[in-house]
């Protein structure tokens, strides 16, 4: 079973900086035959479902801001708010689809400093 | 618009049996994927299994394999968790969320709004 490994598990970041959080597979998601990464990244606001915000490592959903965006390939995954917003306080959770049983990263924390 | 309705919180005894459900709306629900996902209380997200309503085929998490069934009645768009026999450990929010497109591997792009279940 793939392993999905999400750093940090908090982090507090000043309003209008930068928040990375990584996101480490304990196998490739990279399915080779059409070059994508089955990783998905979500938002959980406190008492609401989550909400999917970036596909396929790094394909923005419709709606949501310019300032997540997502990269990586293989094992390796980075999720950034350049400018972090009031509205961003949230837990993130990576997701691998490639193989099931598909699972979650253990999530992150964001918090204003 | 595509949704996903489930039904209400339950407060059940160790031992008795549940099973809960999520109404999807808005999309040809036979056609796309159906998950259900666990979240203990003030924890992460666990992938519990999915299924196929258009011909019922269903994958499991190892971890809830026997533990649970996951199920779908396409005539009434309707997806279904069960338990035989709950455990205070089942004491969770669960979600069902619609995979992204006609095939198992792809993200949750629609989620319900949660049911809590309580054992006690």
């Amino acid at each position: 079973d793939i392993v999905m490994t999400q750093s940090p598990d908090s982090l507090a970041v000043s309003l209008g900086e930068r928040a990375t959080i990584k996101c480490k597979s304990s196998q490739s998601v990279l399915y080779s035959s059409n070059n994508k990464n089955y990783l998905a990244w979500y938002q959980q606001k406190p008492g609401q479902p989550p909400k999917l915000i970036i596909n396929w490592a790094s394909t923005r959903e419709s709606g949501v801001p310019e300032r997540f965006s997502g990269s990586g390939s293989g094992t390796d995954f980075t999720l950034i708010i350049s400018s972090l917003q009031a509205e961003d306080v949230a837990v993130y959770y990576c997701h691998q689809y490639y193989s099931t049983p598909f699972a979650f990263g253990g999530g992150t924390k964001v918090e204003i400093k | 618009e595509v949704q996903l309705v489930q039904s209400g919180a339950e407060v059940k005894k160790p031992g008795d049996s549940l099973k809960i459900s999520c109404k999807g709306s808005g999309y040809i629900f036979s056609n796309y994927w159906i998950g259900w996902v666990r979240q203990m209380p003030g924890k992460g997200l666990e992938w519990m299994g999915v299924i196929y309503p258009g011909h019922t085929d269903t994958r499991y998490s190892p971890s809830f394999q026997g533990q649970v069934t996951i199920s779908a009645n396409e005539s009434i768009t309707t997806a279904y968790l069960r338990w035989g026999s709950l455990k205070a450990s089942d004491t969770a929010m669960y979600y069902c969320a619609r995979v992204a497109v006609v095939g198992p591997y792809d993200a949750f792009d629609i989620w319900g709004q949660g049911t809590m279940v309580t054992v006690s």
